[in-house]
């Protein structure tokens, strides 16, 4: 049950778009399109943001979008906002029947 | 709407053990999948465990199997989890997760319960 592997962190400036990356294996990400995405601002309780790799529940912006290829998902957020800046992690299910994390990334909004 | 509040943290010494509580409102719990996952202080998100709406399926992190238990009453609408033989790497915030149906992710979270493990 080796974590998702993310970036430590990324950054960009307001109304730019940035990209977090989430690479796993054939055992997680590439055997499932089981993908989900939360935020978690300091200090608060995370939120789903994205589901089954590319859905989004309802309330979440369209600026956040997520897709995945082979074995790596990623979470696009478009238009940043200084509200966006926040820890992000990826989920996968895995052929185990467990659930496995990404590490997370940070994300600052310059 | 959703609502999980846990409970049953607090202060415990390596070795001994916790039980912890998340009560459930809001939804119709007894058709619902719930997961536990931790945070350490500091740290990110681990998945500890999930048990399915009626019991009959429940799935372990290997950092807790045979050490951890998931248990749910239906009746009550409450989760629990059962954690013996803690370890200090067990500290953490521990938060009851409620599944988004047929989807394997956690759509609605309770604001979590502190379990800290130290001699």
């Amino acid at each position: 049950q080796s974590a998702l592997t993310q970036p430590a962190s990324v950054s960009g400036s307001p109304g730019q778009s940035i990209t977090v990356s989430c690479t796993g294996t054939s055992g997680d990400i590439g055997n499932y399109n089981l993908v989900s995405w939360y935020q978690q601002h300091p200090g608060k309780v995370p939120k789903l943001m994205i589901y089954e790799v590319s859905k989004r529940p309802s309330g979440v912006p369209d600026r956040f979008s997520g897709s995945k290829s082979g074995n790596t998902a990623s979470l696009t957020i478009s238009g940043l906002q200084a509200e966006d800046e926040a820890d992000y992690y990826c989920n996968s299910f895995t052929t185990s029947d467990t659930w496995v994390f990404g590490g997370g990334t940070k994300l600052t909004v310059l | 709407q959703v609502q999980l509040v846990e409970s049953g943290g607090g202060v415990v010494q390596p070795g001994r053990s916790l039980r912890l509580s998340c009560a459930a409102s809001g939804f119709t719990f007894s058709s619902s999948a719930i997961h536990w996952v931790r945070q350490a202080p500091g740290k990110g998100l681990e998945w500890v465990a999930f048990i399915s709406y009626d019991g009959s399926r429940k799935y372990y992190a290997d950092s807790v199997k045979g050490r951890f238990t998931i248990s749910r009453d239906n009746s009550k609408n409450t989760l629990y989890l059962q954690m013996n033989s803690l370890r200090t790497e067990d500290a953490a915030v521990y938060y009851c997760a409620k599944d988004r149906t047929d989807t394997w992710s956690f759509d609605s979270w309770g604001q979590g319960t502190l379990v800290t493990v130290s001699s």
